[in-house]
């Protein structure tokens, strides 16, 4: 049974570009969750999809959206990019009816220089 | 709001010896919550959660977590460590138990020495 896979692992990228990071959810999950994690900080949320809608969204700027797909599959998109934006983009995949246990993915590293 | 401060940046044991990690809680409701662990350039792992069903909850890898609304505490344990245990560790609170946003602590890093 294949977790949560995320591409590409590593990313680098400079001031003012685009990046697409992608997610796919956990067998049988149809809720797929975003998080940034700065270094030596804990993951901050971003945003969560259910339904192919955005259900819920954190402290974050219009330049981070998302997408899913009818498979469930997930896109987190950031425009313009920032210096600030390097971290680690974690996906998280869950089954919202029935549980609320987020499973995560190993993670995007993205370098803005 | 609901948040979760983890009471120790780092802490470090020697091998065999207990481990405590320390998490305090705030909720305006019974939450839910959960530890994760992190190895170095992994993703997060699930060790336990509590959700209200009991509260002295049993994770893997023989941590478990006491769940204690007095104290607003959910500190996590092992009885003895092992050097596979050193890793970044995060309490973890759900914003509105339906599923949605969790807010993490700032984590607390194990070190395991020989």
């Amino acid at each position: 049974d294949a977790g949560v896979t995320q591409s590409p692992t590593h990313l680098i990228k400079t001031r003012g570009q685009q990046v697409t990071l992608r997610c796919s959810p956990k067998s049988g999950h149809d809720t797929v969750s975003w998080y940034q994690q700065a270094l030596g900080q804990g993951p901050q949320f971003i945003f969560q999809y259910y339904e192919e809608e955005e259900r819920q969204r954190g402290n974050f700027p219009d330049r981070f959206s998302g997408h899913q797909f009818p498979n469930y599959s997930s896109e987190l998109n950031v425009n313009a990019l920032l210096l600030g934006d390097s971290a680690l983009y974690l996906c998280a995949s869950s089954l919202l009816a029935f549980e609320e246990t987020q499973y995560f993915g190993p993670g995007t590293r993205l370098l803005v220089l | 709001a609901q948040s979760v401060t983890q009471l120790d940046s780092h802490v470090s044991v020697s091998e065999g010896t207990p481990v405590l990690l320390r998490c305090n809680y705030s909720s305006s409701y019974s939450p839910s919550l959960f530890w994760y662990v992190q190895h170095p350039n992994k993703g997060l792992q699930l060790l336990l959660k509590y959700t209200s069903a009991a509260t002295l909850v049993k994770g893997i890898n023989g941590f478990e977590a006491e769940f204690k609304k007095s104290e607003t505490s959910f500190h996590l344990t092992k009885p003895s460590a092992h050097m596979s245990d050193a890793a970044e560790y995060f309490c973890v609170v759900s914003d509105d138990n339906q599923g949605g946003k969790l807010i993490f602590g700032q984590g607390t890093e194990l070190s395991v020495k020989p």
